[in-house]
């Protein structure tokens, strides 16, 4: 059965550093999204992505996050300069259509230090 | 602020028995309506969706939705020891793309 899949599944950085999270949508998909779940609280959306383009952010996603989907498989979310609050976990998410069920990757533990 | 509403829980049902879990949402515009498992460091796992009001079953699951009273439920009939997780509900945004989820009802099992 196709699945998301995500990697790295845990992240160490240090406080300003630079951070790719990647993501490899379900083949046919045609929607994918970043959503994140700081520990003990619920999964916040991020970005959704459609078209090459995005098609719609949360106030999270401020100017320090990007993504970018570099070929026809890859989805990334880069986070510029880490912050201690970024720690979370990231969840990739793909569906076939605006309204079809979005499927879950793994998640990256993403540890700010 | 489009929120999506559940009762944190815990929720105790013993073995064998119906566990009836319940969201209200806020967001009007909402057309579609999930239910995710989540287990303790894992990432959510769809169970179902509906977008009709009434009743969608699917296996011992079965979801009710009320637009009027913007309310969603999910009932596990015969619930399992193995259910014992967080249930998420999530609605579609209303431009359709982004899912709002509610903080989760954590469900336990009891054998």
């Amino acid at each position: 059965e196709p699945e998301v899949t995500q990697t790295p599944s845990h992240q160490v950085t240090q406080m300003g550093q630079e951070v790719i999270l990647r993501c490899v949508p379900i083949s046919n998909h045609l929607y994918f999204y970043w959503y994140r779940q700081i520990l003990g609280q619920k999964v916040e959306f991020l970005v959704s992505f459609y078209n090459n383009e995005i098609s719609e952010k949360s106030e999270i996603f401020d100017d320090q996050f990007s993504v970018e989907r570099p070929d026809g498989s890859n989805f990334t979310l880069k986070i510029r300069s880490t912050k201690l609050e970024d720690s979370a976990m990231y969840f990739c998410a793909s569906r076939l259509g605006v309204y079809n069920e979005q499927f879950f990757g793994p998640g990256t533990r993403l540890t700010v230090l | 602020q489009k929120e999506v509403e559940q009762n944190s829980g815990p929720l105790s049902v013993p073995e064998g028995a119906i566990a009836s879990l319940n969201c209200t949402y806020s967001d009007r515009g909402s057309q579609s309506f999930f239910w995710y498992r989540q287990y303790s460091g894992k990432s959510p796992e769809l169970i179902m969706f509906i977008y009709s009001n009434g009743d969608k079953e699917d296996g011992r699951f079965t979801a009710q939705l009320n637009k009027a009273s913007q309310y969603v439920s999910l009932l596990i009939r015969d619930s399992q020891p193995s259910d014992s997780a967080t249930y998420l509900c999530a609605a579609n945004s209303n431009s359709g793309y982004a899912l709002n989820f509610g903080k989760g009802t954590s469900l336990l099992v009891t054998p």
